[in-house]
């Protein structure tokens, strides 16, 4: 079954509004990160956040390992938040071997 | 601090080709990761290197190859390119047992 699934696929907001990304993930995922990649590629690690809840300015993120989902929300968006963000996990029952699995993606505009 | 850097940021090949992409960690990095992703695909971990060891790969055919040398940069192989091979190509780095990965800006590979 699908190991780290995202919604929404997509997200077109208005500057100023508010977001919430979600990502599922399985049993064999654990580690969750999030990650920005912007429209030229370039990929930025935004939480390491296995469990619990984290912020960074306008961003934050909360885990619940146990339900197997974490959230990534955006307050105030603005439009440099534009891109592509990622969720993924470490592959758990390949032990330490540091491979992410990754989900597809909610691709987010924002608009001015 | 520099970050990852790749080269070239562009390439094109044509069919059958044979294609080499390279990677310089951040100073002190000892692992080194390598990611294709495909138009509208998520990112496929293709390799990870660590102090020039091969510790783990996706699930690609043999003619995806690499190799990590003693300053641990990194090389990615790819031989009898296929069309489905184009796609940006992504590089992380980071400290052994650390979570946290560093992406260079990546290598856009257009097979013709």
């Amino acid at each position: 079954g699908i190991q780290v699934e995202q919604s929404p696929p997509d997200l077109i907001l208005q500057e100023g509004a508010n977001s919430t990304l979600r990502c599922n993930f399985s049993d064999s995922v654990n580690n969750l990160q999030w990650f920005h990649q912007n429209p030229w590629g370039q990929l930025i690690n935004l939480f390491y956040i296995p469990s619990g809840t984290k912020q960074n300015g306008r961003l934050s993120a909360t885990t619940v390992a146990t339900e197997r989902y974490s959230l990534l929300y955006i307050s105030s968006s603005q439009t440099t938040d534009s891109g592509v963000y990622f969720c993924a996990g470490h592959d758990y029952n390949a032990g330490n071997n540091r491979k992410l699995i990754w989900g597809l993606g909610t691709s987010l505009a924002v608009n001015p | 601090e520099a970050g990852v850097t790749q080269s070239p940021t562009h390439l094109i090949k044509t069919r059958g080709q044979q294609a080499t992409l390279r990677c310089s960690p951040i100073s002190g990095h000892t692992s080194v990761y390598w990611y294709q992703q495909a138009l509208g695909l998520g990112l496929q971990f293709l390799l990870w290197y660590d102090e020039g060891e091969e510790r783990n790969r996706g699930n690609f055919p043999p003619r995806f190859s690499g190799r990590q040398f003693p300053n641990y940069s990194s090389e990615l192989n790819v031989n009898a390119l296929e069309l489905e091979d184009s796609a940006l190509y992504l590089c992380a780095s980071n400290f052994k047992g650390s979570e946290t990965q560093y992406f260079g800006p990546g290598t856009r590979l257009l097979v013709l």
